[in-house]
């Protein structure tokens, strides 16, 4: 059983940039969550993809945003970077949408300078 | 809202010692489920347990225990006879049912255990 994988490993971009990070869900799962983990904090939710269609979202501005493939891999994009976008981007994976048992990546390290 | 509290944010112990992580949460729902992740050097958050709010019963899992008591309001853990490789970071987490996909996580408890 493959688990959940994300790239890339670590990035650093400039104030203003877009990134995409990348998600592949662990086998026969079909529901994603991307979370934001800043330094010395509990991760913060972002929005969950469940077969394709957001379902559910953090109090995140409408510059993330997200897309979910047929594949159930899923994308997290974040345009306009601040400085306070640095961070552990991580994404989860369930075999259903909601409280259930979620399986983590290792996560993207993210430096905005 | 929903909110998790980790009052503790760093422990210490020796090697063998028995410790015990607190976890307070506040939801107005009737339903929720907590959970208890770990978080080693390498970033990757471990799942350790879910828990239903209509099921108090008391979990033990190898060197592991979980105290959950509605009345006050608390998911304890306590990890048995430490081991360095318990040495992380460990996060309580809530959802409640109302909103089950946005799960709220504590600050965090870090936890060194010393040879």
């Amino acid at each position: 059983e493959t688990g959940v994988t994300q790239s890339p490993t670590h990035l650093i971009k400039t104030r203003g940039q877009q990134v995409t990070l990348r998600c592949s869900s662990q086998s026969g799962h079909n529901t994603v969550s991307w979370y934001q983990q800043a330094l010395g904090q509990g991760p913060q939710f972002i929005f969950q993809y469940y077969r394709e269609e957001e379902n559910g979202r953090g109090n995140f501005p409408p510059r993330f945003s997200g897309l979910q493939f047929p594949n159930y891999s899923s994308e997290l994009n974040v345009n306009a970077l601040e400085l306070d976008d640095s961070a552990l981007y991580l994404c989860a994976s369930s075999v259903l949408a909601g409280s259930h048992e979620q399986y983590f990546g290792p996560g993207t390290r993210l430096t905005v300078t | 809202a929903q909110k998790v509290t980790q009052a503790q944010t760093e422990i210490s112990v020796v090697e063998k010692e028995d410790v015990t992580l607190d976890c307070v949460y506040e939801t107005r729902d009737t339903t929720y489920y907590l959970f208890w992740y770990k978080q080693p050097p390498s970033g990757e958050l471990v799942f350790l347990i879910r828990r239903n709010s209509f099921d108090e019963q008391n979990e033990i899992s190898g060197r592991y225990s979980w105290n959950f008591q509605k009345s006050t309001s608390s998911f304890n853990f306590t990890i048995t006879a430490s081991q360095v490789v318990d040495s992380a970071v460990y996060f309580c987490a809530l959802s409640e049912e109302a909103n089950n996909n946005d799960m709220r996580f504590g600050a965090g408890t870090r936890l060194t255990v010393k040879p």
